[in-house]
């Protein structure tokens, strides 16, 4: 059975950094590309980040790009998601995907 | 970057009743699009990948179709599990984008 599994989330304060982990179970992990969707309370989603298989390639949403960065450990089947310079509207569900299969979420909330 | 505007925003309809969604994107997507399905509090499910290739354990009543700019996605005959909120997503060129959801509800 695929699992994904994401952790790291919480309540931190404008200007901070936060960084999410996704452990990976039930599938070859290193023949994934493997991707970040967040959704804001109420709101609609929003893909945020894209890694390759083997990390070749990594792409972005601009509300993110310079702030946020993707990685993987294919040795620990784990994603990663590095984020500086958190602002409000970073609130959101964070989701990892490999396309057919998603996490539950983990939540981040950057507040005052 | 590349537009999804899904219709209806909100569908009201009943057990057994036939229903689409529609999205449509800002340019040609290569029929690389994805449908999604969110329950409360639940995680997105893929239900349709690249247009019309139905996700494993996904029942047939879904089905997908479209080409170019325009895409649909049709539950045959509702069921009452599938009062949900639904998103298209295209997955052609970077960034990936989604439509802004349809959210049935029951009549």
């Amino acid at each position: 059975e695929v699992q994904l599994v994401e952790s790291g989330g919480g309540l931190v304060q404008p200007g901070s950094s936060l960084k999410l982990s996704c452990v990976a179970s039930g599938f070859t992990f290193s023949n994934y590309g493997m991707n970040w969707i967040r959704q804001a309370p109420k709101k609609g989603l929003e893909w945020i980040a894209l890694i390759y298989y083997d990390s070749s390639n990594k792409y972005y949403a601009d509300s993110v790009k310079g702030r946020f960065t993707i990685s993987r450990d294919n040795s620990k089947n784990t994603l990663y998601l590095e984020m500086n310079s958190l602002r409000s509207e970073d609130t959101a569900m964070y989701y990892c995907a490999n396309g057919g299969h998603w996490g539950q979420g983990v939540m981040v909330t950057v507040s005052s | 970057d590349i537009q999804m505007t899904q219709s209806p925003s909100f569908l009201s309809a009943s057990v057994g009743d036939r229903v689409t969604i529609n999205c449509k994107a800002s340019q040609n997507i290569n029929k690389y699009l994805n449908w999604y399905q969110q329950k409360l509090g639940e995680a997105p499910k893929r239900l349709i990948y690249n247009t019309n290739n139905l996700q494993t354990g996904i029942p047939s009543r879904f089905s997908g179709s479209g080409s170019g700019t325009d895409y649909t996605l049709t539950i045959s005959s509702l069921q009452p599990e599938d009062f949900a909120t639904y998103f298209c997503l295209q997955h052609n060129s970077f960034p990936y984008t989604f439509g802004a959801g349809t959210k049935l509800e029951l009549k």
